[in-house]
């Protein structure tokens, strides 16, 4: 299972919409509509953001969202601000109860 | 408030063996389907193993199958990861989580595993 493919690096200014991409094949991204999204900051553990590919758990500011297109998936943070920039990873459902992650993003507020 | 932590991690040689083991708390753990993560230095997040609430169900990574074994003890509400013939690229900070529907909805602080001679 190859992982799925995601920018190295992203960038916007405080208050700007960002957005990230995740891209996998039709047995994962594009097979299921189980697509979550990670934030990681520098020494923490990850974070859920989004999962099923657009719903937010308790607590994630709606400037997170979360959409899906045939084998990509993507993740939109609108009004930047400082504390979004971390690491993104996004997260597949790939079959036979087993997942997939991508490489991860690090989306800078410059 | 929900709490997991893990320990168990630690330096051990090419071929060595390691049992990582996770607390949880603050939740049914019985309830909850539950995984293994990991994220080598510097790098993505990887998951590794999964086991259903009631043990019978355990699914691996190609990579880890054969070598790793996942279990839980839902009177100690605690998830074990036993780690057999350890390599070099398995070294790797390892979190437990629980797997909410189909996604991973709380995460550990990690245990550290390095294979190193």
């Amino acid at each position: 299972q190859s992982a799925l493919t995601q920018p190295p690096s992203a960038s916007g200014s405080p208050g700007q919409s960002v957005t990230i991409s995740c891209t996998g094949t039709s047995s994962d991204v594009g097979g299921y509509n189980y697509v979550s999204w990670y934030q990681q900051h520098p020494g923490k553990a990850p974070k859920l953001m989004i999962y099923d590919v657009s719903k937010r758990p308790s607590g994630v500011p709606d400037r997170f969202s979360g959409s899906k297109s045939g084998n990509t998936a993507s993740l939109t943070v609108s009004g930047l601000q400082a504390e979004d920039e971390a690491d993104y990873y996004c997260c597949s459902y790939a079959g036979s109860n087993h997942w997939v992650f991508g490489g991860g993003t690090k989306l800078t507020v410059l | 408030e929900v709490q997991m932590v893990e320990s168990g991690g630690g330096l051990v040689q090419p071929g060595g063996s390691l049992r990582l083991s996770c607390a949880a708390s603050g939740f049914t753990f019985s309830s909850y389907w539950m995984s293994w993560v990991r994220q080598a230095p510097g790098k993505g997040l990887e998951w590794v193993a999964g086991m259903n609430q009631d043990g019978r169900e355990k699914y691996y990574v190609d990579s880890v199958k054969g070598r790793f074994t996942i279990s839980r003890d839902n009177a100690k509400y605690s998830l074990y990861l036993q780690m057999n013939s350890l390599r070099v690229e398995d070294t790797a900070v390892y979190y437990c989580a629980t797997s909410s529907g189909w996604s991973f909805g709380y995460w550990g602080q990690g245990t550290l595993v390095t294979v190193s001679s």
